[in-house]
Parts: structure tokens; sequence; C-alpha cells
């Protein structure tokens, strides 16, 4: 069955350090892989898009890299700020013609002052 | 513009009643999909509309149905509640909606509906 890991369900980290977060899917061939942060108590908002042609995609602090041989994406965030402090989801499509966008269970970030 | 708009904010239903949730989505995007969002279970996809045909339909009981009407407003309906229900639902909306190709979704704020 088609899954979508993100590598743990929090994640501390020091202000100024780079900001890891790891998205692993199995039994999908998408076309392209989304990045999302959310608020509480708010709708995700859109980060980053980067397509399975592409091996990495930039946005001022924002870093996302995407292999298909290991199905696998990694977000970083560099200098990290509490500003940063949010859960991201990764999503994928789930293929031509499916109309559906399908999300992991996000990672919730914190940035330690 | 105007973002994607989700009313009401807040519901609190009892077991057994139904409720309907409506979803404006940016001016000229003909896509919207619904989605529930709970801490256990994360977010889970309900359905797809466009151009008022539902084009997808995620793993959801009968009980959630959807409509989309000609001025590409969306509204879900959840009949005879379970306590189960009580989640945030999110609608988002794009131009063309999630095809393989470059449409990012926008989100509303949600309702936060409880069923006691």
């Amino acid at each position: 069955s088609q899954k979508i890991e993100q590598n743990s369900e929090a994640l501390n980290i020091q202000e100024g350090k780079t900001a890891t977060l790891t998205c692993n899917y199995t039994n999908y061939s998408p076309a392209y892989l989304q990045w999302y942060r959310q608020d509480p108590g708010r709708g995700p908002v859109f980060l980053l898009l980067i397509r399975e042609n592409e091996k990495e995609k930039r946005k001022e602090r924002l870093k996302v890299t995407f292999d298909t041989t290991l199905k696998q994406s990694l977000f970083h965030i560099t200098a990290s700020q509490p500003a940063d402090s949010a859960t991201y989801l990764c999503a994928l499509d789930s293929g031509a013609g499916s109309y559906q966008l399908t999300f992991g269970k996000g990672t919730k970030l914190s940035v330690i002052p | 513009k105007a973002g994607v708009t989700q009313t009401p904010r807040y519901l609190i239903k009892t077991r057994g009643q139904q409720v309907t949730l409506s979803c404006s989505p940016i001016s000229g995007h003909r896509s919207v999909s619904w989605y529930q969002q709970t801490p256990g279970q994360g977010l889970q996809f309900l359905f797809e509309y466009f151009s008022e045909t539902q084009r997808n339909k995620g793993n959801f009981p009968g009980r959630f149905s959807g409509r989309q009407f000609s001025n590409s407003r969306s509204e879900m309906n959840v009949s005879t509640l379970e306590l189960g229900d009580s989640a945030l639902y999110l609608c988002a909306s794009s131009p063309q909606g999630p095809r393989g190709g470059t449409d990012t979704q926008y989100f509303g704020p949600g309702t936060r509906l409880t069923v006691l």
C-alpha cells in the first residue's frame, strides 16, 4: 500500500542551526513533491515544490532535495529562527489523473532560542 | 486577491446530527479539495471538485458528501455525526487541481467541528 512517512513527530534544534526534515514514501511514483508549513489553528501554507526530474530547489533559507531512487525528500532550514517553529508537511500527488494530494503526518519543529 | 474562506470557523454538534460546511475559493480557482485533519491521522483527503464535478474521493464513508456550485464555491456535508468526526476540516483551492502539474493548494483557515 502507499505510504508517506516523515521521520519524526517532533524535532528540537538550537537557533542558528540547520534543521533537516525527512519525507520517505513507498509505492508512489510522484510527478512532484511539495512542502507546506502549518501553524497551530491555521491551514497549511505552501513553501516549495520540486519535480521528479529536479534534484534540488532553494528559496531563501529553505532547501529541498528529491531522490526518486531512494524515494526520499529532505527539507532543510538553514540559520533557523524561533519564528520557524511550526509543523512541516510533505505532500505527494498520487499519480496521473488522481486529482489528489496525499500528506504526511508532519514534523513539529521547535527552534529553541 | 482574497484568500480561501471557510464558514463557520467553529461548530459544536451532537451525535446523530448533520452538518454543512462552506468553502469559498480564491477568485478564478476552479478546483476545491476537502481534507479532514486529526491529531492521530493527520491530513486526510476527502474529495476534490472541479467545475462542479467530483473527480476523486478519499476513503471515507458515504456519510461524507460534497458539492460544488457554478461559482466554484463548495460545501461538504456530514450526516449522522459520530464522535470520531470531531476534527479540523480544511478546504483548499487551486486553479486546475493536483493533476501532477504545478498547482499548489491554497488552504483556508478550517472549520473546527466538535461532536459531543
